[in-house]
């Protein structure tokens, strides 16, 4: 079965441009959730889909959003990039998002450079 | 969620045991307690996790204690490869967040 997969795995843009980020979960995975690291922060929960729909949000300003698709490939993106979005960005997918019973399994992430 | 206390680093010598501790004195009943590690700036990978039992599978076992605020992750036999960022989490609920700490830097040596 393949992995989750993460596009692009490198970026560079510039203060005020937005990006686009792409995430592909394990085939039947229906969760997907977005992370940020930072050396400053560590690993931060940005935001969860579910069905298309967002479950649960991290405490990130309203430049980040994301979606989801119909077979659950999700996409997250941020508007006008500050210096401070430089980081590796990580997606996590699992069948239904239950502790109990689910296990989170991630993808190589894409590595933001804002210049 | 329930916070959880690890040592910032530890020192392993390839082939021994490797023993890291979690504390999470706080974690309620219907938490789990779950382990992933990280190598050098790549995707967090799942280890194992559990309730109450202990838990063993191909890569470690999970010792939690009887009242279920500390917990040990067992690497039987360490290698070079076993170099990584662990992380102990505990957690619940539907949401599918893992809210990660700053872990243990395991170092591997010869």
């Amino acid at each position: 079965k393949a992995g989750v997969t993460q596009t692009p795995r490198y970026l560079i843009k510039t203060r005020g441009q937005q990006v686009t980020l792409s995430c592909s979960p394990i085939s039947g995975h229906r969760s997907v959730s977005w992370y940020q690291q930072t050396p400053g922060q560590g690993l931060q929960f940005l935001f969860e889909y579910f069905s298309e729909t967002q479950r649960n949000k991290g405490n990130f300003p309203g430049r980040f959003s994301g979606r989801q698709f119909s077979n659950s490939r999700s996409e997250m993106n941020v508007s006008t990039l500050e210096l401070g979005d430089s980081a590796l960005y990580l997606c996590a997918s699992s069948l239904y998002g239950r502790a109990s019973t689910d296990t989170q399994y991630f993808g190589p992430g894409t590595r933001l450079t804002v210049l | 969620d329930a916070k959880t206390t690890q040592p910032p680093s530890m020192d392993c010598a390839e082939g021994r045991a490797a023993n890291l501790p979690c504390n999470h004195s706080t974690i309620s009943g219907n938490e789990y307690v779950y382990w992933y590690r990280q190598i050098h700036s790549q995707g967090p990978q799942y280890i194992i996790h559990g309730l109450k039992n202990n838990e063993t599978n191909e890569m470690a076992s999970l010792i939690i204690t009887e009242d279920r605020k500390s917990s040990t992750l067992i690497l039987p036999h360490a290698t070079l490869r076993d170099t990584a960022v662990y992380y102990c989490i505990v957690y619940t609920g539907t949401a599918s967040k893992l809210t990660f700490g700053t872990g243990t830097r395991l170092q591997v040596t010869l």
